[in-house]
């Protein structure tokens, strides 16, 4: 079965700053995705960015970017000129490739942008 | 942008009681989910639901557990008698088609549900 750990149960920031959140799963699947998903105080979850296993370039989405290294199996989220608005809780998630369609989340990191 | 709607925000109810938690997925999907969220806890899958059928559930959603869509809009997940450990936050989630890695899940804001 597939974990996903996020070490970091809290963090925070100063606005314009950089942060980096960590994310490392475990798999015996070759071909998976992986998922940072962004929920907001009493907001709706909010897929942020995604990554395919077989493509060897880290996404990004504006602001935010990951690095990813399938052999060490981690996926970290780094968000750069940081906002008051990214003030949330991030779920790291793992989907297969192929079979199964469920998201399997870590316990979330609550980061915090201070002004 | 459309979106994933949830009702109601809070639901409370006592313990052996029926719950019905309901959900509008987004118009043009195909792919239906229930997760949960024990305080504390990792978010976790219930169940996915696809042309009128569970297409998988996980050991969580027993017999005490079922979704319905009861006509073209509503997802709803029942309760049947409910358990203090059934307290959690319920996300419903909607996507578009068969590769969710590539069409991802959009999710609701969640049901509260808190069980006396």
């Amino acid at each position: 079965a597939q974990t996903v750990t996020q070490s970091q149960p809290e963090m925070s920031v100063q606005e314009a700053e950089t942060v980096t959140l960590s994310c490392t799963y475990d798999t015996s699947e070759n071909n998976y995705y992986l998922f940072w998903y962004k929920q907001p105080p009493s907001r709706q979850m909010i897929l942020v960015i995604r990554q395919e296993a077989y493509k060897q370039q880290n996404a990004t989405e504006n602001r935010f970017s990951v690095n990813f290294q399938k052999a060490a199996k981690s996926f970290s989220l780094k968000i750069s000129d940081s906002q008051l608005g990214d003030t949330a809780m991030y779920f790291c998630a793992f989907m297969n490739w192929g079979g199964s369609e469920k998201l399997v989340f870590g316990k979330g990191t609550k980061l915090t942008v201070n002004p | 942008e459309p979106e994933v709607t949830q009702t109601p925000s809070h639901q409370v109810t006592q313990m052996g009681q029926e719950v019905i938690l309901r959900c509008v997925p987004i118009s043009n999907h195909l792919y239906f989910y229930w997760y949960r969220q024990i305080l504390g806890q990792k978010v976790e899958f219930l169940v996915s639901f696809y042309n009128n059928e569970i297409s998988e559930k996980s050991e969580i959603f027993d017999d005490q557990f079922s979704v319905e869509r009861p006509d073209g809009s509503n997802f709803t997940l029942k309760i049947r008698s409910t358990k203090l450990e059934d307290s959690a936050m319920y996300f419903c989630a909607s996507s578009e088609g068969v590769r969710a890695g590539n069409q991802p899940q959009h999710f609701g804001d969640g049901t509260r549900l808190s069980i006396l």
